[in-house]
């Protein structure tokens, strides 16, 4: 079957750097999305990784290994605003789109 | 408009009802999607359209069934609504099948 996984939950300080991992075993690979969705709203795009290698948006870097199923989103910086979950999501072969559950990342003064 | 919308923003249903939740997107996107999120699951898919005339079942549609008369508007609609469809439900839209999706705010659907 499909699967993505991504960790749970994840704390962190106000001003550090963070990295949130997920890996995916998909039917095919066609892209790996990552959005951010703060509570009580709707998910809004951060990323969109096809090659491997390291996509770098500002305070935001998303990196991507295909051979390993691997790609792990990238924030430096923290700030108290970026407390938030955070999905991962996989386009298959299909072109259907595999969502991570999500990571409940939780920024600390 | 600006975006996309769904209405209502919050419901209380009893059993047994129907129910329509609406989506409208003024970007002119083709493709058109409701997923549902519950705790600890993530986005699931009810159903899709790549574009208009056309639908596709999603991982999770039973129960539901949607519509796609034009461009703009995607409902969807819930029969006789069960308690096990409480949940907050989005409306997503794309230029095409499955690029960058842009969301709606969410229906937070409650059925006793």
């Amino acid at each position: 079957g499909q699967n993505i996984d991504q960790p749970t939950e994840m704390t962190a300080t106000e001003g550090a750097i963070v990295q949130i991992n997920c890996t995916y075993q998909t039917s095919g690979f066609n892209g790996l999305f990552w959005y951010q969705q703060h509570a009580g709203e709707a998910p809004t795009f951060l990323s969109y990784n096809v090659l491997d290698g390291l996509e770098e948006k500002g305070r935001f870097s998303s990196f991507l290994s295909r051979s390993k199923g691997y790609s792990y989103l990238l924030l430096k910086e923290l700030q108290m605003k970026d407390s938030a979950s955070y999905l991962c999501a996989v386009r298959d072969s299909n072109y259907q789109l595999i969502w991570g559950a999500g990571t409940k990342l939780i920024i600390k003064p | 408009i600006a975006g996309i919308t769904q209405a209502p923003t919050s419901q209380i249903l009893a059993a047994g009802r129907r129910m329509t939740l609406r989506c409208t997107q003024d970007m002119r996107h083709n493709a058109m999607y409701w997923y549902r999120q519950d705790l600890g699951l993530g986005l699931r898919l009810i159903h899709y359209s790549n574009t208009a005339g056309t639908t596709g079942k999603g991982e999770v549609p039973d129960g539901y069934s949607v519509s796609r008369a034009n461009t703009d508007d995607f409902p969807l609609t819930l029969a006789s609504a069960v308690p096990s469809q409480t949940s907050v439900y989005f409306c997503a839209s794309s230029d095409s099948a499955n690029n960058e999706q842009f969301f709606g705010p969410g229906t937070r659907l409650t059925v006793l």
